[in-house]
Parts: C-alpha cells; structure tokens; sequence
C-alpha cells in the first residue's frame, strides 16, 4: 500500500499561472482532505469531500478549487496563483460514513511545497 | 477557527524525562486525536480516544481525555532525541465530517 501520495512534491510558479496537485489514496477512503500550513499558523482546512462526487468548503477556500471525480483521487487547482498561496500543503484522507457520524483517523501524504513569485 | 489549544507552545527537555502537552477545546467531541509532525514531513497519527474513553496508552504514549473540563493531555515518557517534533491534537465533532486543529506544541529533546 502507497497510503496517501501527492503530486508534485514541489513547485515554483508566477504570479498569475495555474497548476494542479493531485492526491491518490489506495485505502478505499471516503474521506479526503486539502490543507494549507503556514508556519505559526497550524493546519487550515482548503476544501474537502465526504464522498466521490461531492466537495465542500473549508475554512480557506478562496483562490482554490477542487474536483473529487473519482474516489481514489481528490485534485487542488490553483487557477491564478498569488504570493499569499505560497505554502506547503497536505492531503489527508479516513475512513468516514457518507451519511456522517464520526471522523476517523486521518492518514496524511507527504505535502507539497509551493513557491508563488 | 482552532477549536483545539495545546499548551505549552513550545517545549525542551533533555533526553530521557517525561514530556507533557495538553490540549483544550471548547464543544462537545465524539473524539480526540493526537499527530505527530517531523520536520517538513506529513503528519503522523499517534492515538484516537473517544469521548467515552478517559485514558489510553501506546508504547510511551499516554492519553487522558476529560471530558468535564474539555481537556486532554499527552504524556511521552522516556523521551529520545527522535521525539522532536510537532504534536498536535484535533477534535471530531461529529456533523462535521473534519476534525478541527489546535496550533501544535513544538518539542526538542537534547541529547
């Protein structure tokens, strides 16, 4: 087992360009994860999905955007890069319910580090 | 927001002594987890208990949850130099789906 692997593992972009990362999970995991962690700022929620075909927002969502096609994968897009989204980010994923209840152990990729010029 | 608060923000100790960090929270909770974080790395899970539970132990890992005060702590003994690290708690509120995050306690164990 991979467990939770992220793509790239590190970036630099301009002001302006866009760019996908791209989480896999090989647990059969309904849950997944994007966060952003800044240093003295902790973890921050992005976006995150319940389910294959549902997403919702966190507690930082804008300039972000994601797409939860298929259940293994769960893809960030940054459309139009700024200085402020430089930061390294982590996808997480668990085991959860569709219909909700309890929110498992979290199980974390290795993160990408993202530079915005 | 940060619903989970560790205390203290940052600790060092010297190899071999007991290191304690808490964690507040403010709601109700189904459970509480703690993390681990090396340096540049992805978290690491550690230990779930669950807001039925009071204690639970792994290796030289101890966890006590009170639910009374909405609080937990975690208790590494023995520590090595390997033990540095962040560690961080979060809590499951249930409904939510995502467990919330405290801002982590920096460790440093000297040889």
């Amino acid at each position: 087992n991979a467990g939770v692997t992220q793509t790239p593992k590190f970036r630099v972009l301009k002001t302006g360009q866009s760019m996908t990362l791209l989480c896999a999970q090989d647990m059969n995991h309904e849950y997944m994860y994007w966060y952003r962690q800044d240093p003295g700022m902790g973890l921050r929620l992005i976006h995150y999905s319940v389910g294959e075909g549902t997403t919702a927002k966190g507690e930082v969502p804008d300039g972000y955007n994601v797409s939860r096609l298929k259940k293994q994968n769960f893809l960030l897009g940054l459309e139009s890069a700024a200085p402020s989204q430089t930061s390294v980010y982590f996808c997480a994923s668990s085991y959860g319910s569709f219909a909700g209840g309890v929110t498992d152990t979290q199980y974390f990729g290795p993160g990408t580090r993202l530079t915005v010029l | 927001s940060q619903q989970g608060e560790e205390d203290p923000q940052a600790l060092s100790i010297q190899e071999g002594e007991n290191a304690t960090m808490n964690c507040s929270y403010k709601t109700s909770i189904n459970n509480l987890q703690w993390y681990r974080q090396n340096s540049g790395r992805g978290l690491v899970h550690l230990i779930l208990i669950r807001s039925n539970e009071r204690e639970k132990h792994s290796g030289r890992l101890r966890v006590t949850l009170d639910t009374s005060k909405k609080s937990s702590s975690l208790l590494i003994t023995a520590s090595r130099a390997a033990d540095t690290a962040s560690y961080f708690c979060a809590t499951d509120r249930g409904a939510l789906r995502k467990l919330i995050w405290g801002l982590g306690t920096s460790l440093a164990v000297n040889p």
